[in-house]
């Protein structure tokens, strides 16, 4: 099955600067990199994804970057606010099991 | 849409009882999923299906059952009770796992 490793666990800036999560996978076949938010008391939501054909993806103040040959990708949040406060999941897909491994999580605090 | 609806929204159970969670989508997704959350543990998955009449067993499948009679519907059976389940769960739904994943709103079980 997959293995993901997510880090940092816990992660506090400063309004107005950049956040980065990074996670590994341990299966070169997966093909499919989400990111969810969650916010405290709620679902998961998804703020973005990224396939293996593309190495970055945007969408205005986040964005995904992909490296395939190291099996990592990583959440880039610019000019972080006090919404962008909660926790972040990344996930990948796995052979064996059509299911995703979703990583630990990383709880984002923005300070005001 | 109603999207993917969970009852109860709370349950407390004692020490080898037996109930069902209840999950339901509306979006005529073929791919549905159990997870289970614990603080610092992130997502597990349970039990996941792929359509009507097809289940699997996920990460931490022991303790529980499932069926998928119907494409809208895909209850969780806890079949005894036991302290360790205690645990927020979450059900998802999508078109594959490869696509995003709709959560419901959760059901807070404590087994005492």
């Amino acid at each position: 099955g997959e293995n993901v490793e997510q880090h940092p666990s816990t992660l506090s800036v400063q309004e107005g600067d950049s956040a980065v999560i990074k996670c590994t996978y341990s299966d070169s076949a997966s093909n499919y990199f989400p990111w969810y938010k969650q916010e405290l008391g709620k679902r998961p939501q998804l703020i973005i994804d990224i396939r293996s054909n593309v190495g970055e993806k945007k969408d205005q103040r986040i964005a995904v970057t992909l490296n395939k040959t190291a099996k990592h990708f990583s959440l880039h949040i610019t000019e972080t606010q006090p919404e962008d406060s909660a926790v972040y999941f990344c996930a990948a897909p796995g052979t064996g099991r059509r299911a995703l491994t979703f990583g630990s999580g990383t709880r984002l605090q923005v300070q005001p | 849409n109603a999207g993917v609806t969970q009852t109860p929204k709370f349950q407390v159970l004692k020490t080898g009882q037996s109930m069902t969670l209840q999950c339901a989508q509306d979006m005529n997704h073929e791919y549905m999923s159990w997870y289970r959350q614990d603080p610092g543990m992130g997502l597990r998955l349970i039990h996941y299906s792929v359509g009507a009449g097809i289940t699997d067993q996920g990460e931490v499948p022991n303790g529980y059952n499932v069926s998928r009679s119907t494409t809208e519907d895909f209850p969780l059976r806890l079949l005894s009770a036991a302290p360790s389940q205690t645990s927020v769960y979450f059900c998802a739904s999508s078109r594959t796992e490869l696509y995003e994943q709709y959560f419901g709103p959760g059901t807070r079980l404590t087994v005492t």
